[in-house]
């Protein structure tokens, strides 16, 4: 069945610093990919999402990039800010067991060193 | 409006027990999709539900499982409870099946089993 690769796991970057998180998929027929956010203790949030008739996408400090012909998407976090450290979990379209489903990455914790 | 409202907030059972959640989505939310999280994992799905009927379904034992009502209002049980199940249960709702929008998640029923 389909599955998402993500990485790192764990990201640490000094405050003001750029953070990178990368996601592969196999489904070329895949066309939504979100990416959540989930601080300490708290439930997880959409952040951005993108879909496959573009290849970026921004939000302030936060962009989103799409590669349909590599097959990857990233989430880019300019002038990383302490509110910023939490676990980023990407997402996105793809079959199982013959059906569509929200396939999940494993998540990346992200460390923002003051 | 009012977001998405699971309850217990807290349980904690006996090995062996059975528990039911529930699980409230946001009004006109048809789908409902259930995850397991445990410390330092990342969102393991159960199921989703969509206009009552289960779309999709996680690797997990017959010991899970759920239910749609016609309100959309959704409960999962989980029978002869384990150690190991112990576990941040979150449910997640969307208007259309979750892999082609934006799914808004609960606070989740933190479950302890002893």
């Amino acid at each position: 069945g389909e599955n998402v690769e993500q990485h790192p796991s764990t990201l640490s970057v000094q405050e003001g610093d750029s953070a990178v998180i990368k996601c592969t998929y196999s489904d070329s027929a895949s066309n939504y990919f979100p990416w959540y956010k989930q601080e300490l203790g708290k439930r997880p949030q959409l952040i951005i999402d993108i879909r496959s008739n573009v290849g970026e996408k921004k939000d302030q400090r936060i962009a989103v990039t799409l590669n349909k012909t590599a097959k990857h998407f990233s989430l880019h976090i300019t002038e990383t800010q302490p509110e910023d450290s939490a676990v980023y979990f990407c997402a996105h379209r793809g079959r199982r067991d013959s059906n569509y489903q929200l396939i999940w990455g494993a998540g990346t914790k992200l460390i923002i060193k003051p | 409006k009012a977001g998405v409202t699971q309850t217990p907030r807290y349980l904690i059972k006996t090995r062996g027990q059975q528990v039911t959640l529930s699980c409230s989505p946001i009004s006109g939310h048809r789908s409902v999709s259930w995850y397991q999280q445990t410390p330092g994992q990342g969102l393991q799905f159960l199921f989703e539900y969509f206009s009552e009927t289960q779309r999709n379904k996680g690797n997990f034992p017959g010991r899970f499982s759920g239910r749609q009502f016609s309100n959309s209002r959704s409960e999962m049980n989980v029978s002869t409870l384990e150690l190991g199940d112990s576990a941040l249960y979150l449910c997640a709702s969307s208007l259309i099946p979750p892999e082609d929008t934006e799914a808004f998640f609960g606070q989740g029923t933190r479950l302890t089993v002893v």
